[in-house]
């Protein structure tokens, strides 16, 4: 079946620290990958995106690299402002999966002390 | 650009009740999903809808229905309300293989 692994519940960081979000997932058809953010009192929304075709993403300093060999998808920044403070979910899509139907990580709070 | 609407914003219930939640979406887009958001739980998949008056379940559909008797809204039922229950519920919408997200109806269950 689909599903999304995110061991950490909660990461703390400092501004201007180095930001990793460990992220795993399994599939038995071809993956689009995604990392969507929330902020307080509002519903996730797309952070960044990667397909097969391209195994990159980069959104707003966020990069994220799809590693088929070890099905891994984790989320980097290297510099994170106060303002990066929210959920983010690690989101897969399997190509042929049901009417484009998504499986959400658990999510990841970060916290960013100024 | 359009936008996507729940009502109520917050949800108030005793135990026992039948709740319902609004979704409005003015894309006309198709296919609309229900979920459940629970701390560090993740988003579950209750409800989704690929065009009016179609409904298919989630994962965690017992315990809920839902409506779509047209394309721009999806409605969804809490069919008892369980005590001391506390989640959010949000509703999205499908564009191409991404989904855009409403903002939410918190729900608490006295």
């Amino acid at each position: 079946g689909n599903s999304v692994t995110q061991m950490q519940g909660q990461v703390t960081l400092s501004e201007e620290e180095f930001l990793f979000i460990n992220c795993t997932y399994s599939t038995t058809g071809y993956p689009t990958l995604f990392w969507y953010v929330q902020y307080p009192g509002e519903g996730p929304q797309l952070l960044l995106k990667v397909t097969t075709a391209n195994n990159k993403g980069s959104s707003r300093g966020f990069e994220a690299t799809y590693d088929k060999g070890t099905t891994s998808f984790h989320l980097q920044k290297a510099s994170v402002q106060e303002s990066d403070s929210a959920v983010y979910y690690c989101v897969l899509g399997a190509r042929g999966s049901a009417l484009g139907r998504l499986h959400f990580g658990a999510g990841t709070q970060l916290i960013v002390i100024p | 650009g359009g936008i996507i609407t729940q009502t109520p914003k917050f949800l108030i219930g005793q135990e026992g009740q039948k709740l319902t939640l609004k979704c409005q979406q003015n894309f006309n887009h198709d296919t609309m999903y229900w979920y459940r958001q629970d701390s560090g739980k993740g988003l579950r998949l209750i409800y989704y809808s690929i065009t009016e008056n179609d409904l298919q379940k989630g994962d965690l559909s017992e315990g809920y229905d839902a409506s779509r008797e047209k394309k721009s809204s999806f409605s969804l039922t809490v069919t008892s309300a369980q005590k001391n229950e506390m989640a959010v519920f949000l509703c999205a919408r499908r564009d191409i293989y991404e989904q855009y997200f409403g903002p939410g109806t918190r729900l608490t269950v006295l």
